[in-house]
């Protein structure tokens, strides 16, 4: 086990709701990533906490956003949902926010919009 | 172009067999590279990163080729566990990790 975890593990929502899903990183990370992985795709970098500043982000629309907490665990909150959001959600922790270091992957959130 | 392109496969080969993934980059510019696995519907798991000199890890043997920009993984004496998709990954900036992914290759390894 990587010791990220994150909840829930799925979770089904409505076209035009909005939803949290939350990450706890690895003990003695201080850098968590967040990744969208549509069915047959690899995943997608969305952005990047480092110290709880946004550190970098992907291409993808404001409705989506992030918060990292002094506990360096975090939130990605998506609003106004939309049936394209359907996918896997990645967090991964990683002891920098250095290219090369290594990053340790939560078991994702399932997450369906109908 | 996709800035990470491999073969979607599915590589079909028996236990025993050797294989190999090829993958592609378009940014000359990337820093780090690396080869994850992950098994179906659960989260990627780093295999190994990959080195302009080459490395190996038991049956896994993984290449880098900085000017055709080009990055290989070999298997060898397949298993049947080593049935997963494999992940071409690279980092395109040194300063802070945004792992861009291949769409995957997936291997099945039968009897």
């Amino acid at each position: 086990e990587t010791g990220v975890t994150q909840s829930p593990t799925h979770l089904i929502k409505t076209r035009g709701q909005q939803v949290t899903l939350r990450c706890s990183s690895q003990s003695g990370h201080n850098t968590v990533s967040w990744y969208q992985q549509a069915l047959g795709q690899g995943p997608q970098f969305i952005f990047q906490y480092y110290r709880e500043e946004e550190n970098g982000r992907g291409n993808f629309p404001p409705r989506f956003s992030g918060l990292q907490f002094p506990n360096y665990s975090s939130e990605l909150n998506v609003n106004a949902l939309e049936l394209d959001d359907s996918a896997l959600y990645l967090c991964a922790s990683s002891g920098t926010g250095k290219g090369n270091a290594e990053a340790f992957f939560g078991q994702g959130t399932r997450l369906t919009v109908v | 172009r996709k800035e990470v392109e491999q073969d979607p496969g599915p590589f079909n080969v028996p236990e025993g067999a050797t294989v190999a993934f090829n993958c592609t980059y378009s940014n000359s510019a990337s820093q780090s590279f690396f080869w994850y696995r992950q098994d179906c519907r659960k989260e990627p798991k780093l295999l190994m990163s990959v080195y302009s000199s080459g490395n190996e890890d038991g049956r896994f043997t993984a290449q880098l080729n900085r000017a055709s920009q080009y990055i290989s993984l070999l298997i060898r004496d397949s298993k049947l566990s080593d049935s997963a998709t494999y992940l071409c990954v690279v980092n395109k900036n040194s300063g802070y990790s945004t792992l861009t992914f291949g769409k995957g290759t997936m291997l099945l390894v039968s009897p």
